[in-house]
């Protein structure tokens, strides 16, 4: 089976932007979280998606939204950017069945914000 | 709130055992997890225990979980230098429908 990709996988973009992330989890899973990654707060979670709904969330503010769509493909959208948004974002995937089970990571998209 | 702690640095020599030690604090974690990851790359998972196992052994890594002192060990037998990494634990309460909770990693240097 393929991993979970993401793409893309490096970007750079300036304050007040905005970007848009990807990730297509492995086949056969329906849940996909995002983590943000910095040196300064390490992993944090930021919102979780199962079945185009929102499962779970964060804390972060409104500026990071995200979606999933029907075949479990995922989008991260992170507005205004600042400075601080400059991170590796990660995202999992998992069956989402919640019993045992084991979330898979991607290569991540590393964004840097000038 | 939860909280996964472990120690940042780690240096061995190659062929010697490496030993990473997390703690944690939330009491109803069931599900414990390492990942591993490697310079420029996302998290691989290594290997996870729950809560209901006190040992869990895979090849060459070996788990060990204290659940009385919440603490959770991962034994790296015969390191070599491609196990040089930053190795994070995780915690979840119900896997697969809340998050993992990471700490910050720990930098194992492994020196040939």
């Amino acid at each position: 089976k393929a991993g979970v990709t993401q793409t893309p996988r490096y970007l750079i973009k300036t304050r007040g932007q905005q970007v848009t992330l990807s990730c297509s989890p492995i086949s056969g899973h329906r849940s996909v979280s995002w983590y943000q990654q910095t040196p300064g707060q390490g992993l944090q979670f930021l919102f979780e998606y199962f079945s185009e709904t929102q499962r779970n969330k964060g804390n972060f503010p409104g500026r990071f939204s995200g979606r999933q769509f029907s075949n479990s493909r995922s989008e991260m959208n992170v507005s205004t950017l600042e400075l601080g948004d400059s991170a590796l974002y990660l995202c999992a995937s998992s069956l989402g069945q919640g019993y045992q089970e084991t979330q898979y990571f991607g290569p991540g998209t590393r964004l840097l914000v000038l | 709130g939860e909280d996964v702690e472990q120690s940042l640095f780690l240096s061995v020599r190659e062929g010697d055992s490496s030993v990473i030690n997390c703690t944690y604090t939330d009491s109803s974690s069931t599900y414990l997890y390492w990942y591993k990851q490697e310079p420029g790359a996302g998290l691989q998972l290594l290997t996870y225990i729950f809560s209901n196992m006190d040992m869990k052994q895979d090849q060459r890594l070996t788990v060990l979980l204290n659940k009385k002192d919440k603490h959770l060990s991962l034994r790296i037998a015969d390191t070599q230098t491609g196990d040089s990494a930053i190795y994070f634990c995780a915690e979840s309460t119900d896997s697969g429908n809340t998050p993992l909770v990471f700490g910050k990693g720990t930098r194992l240097s492994v020196i040939a």
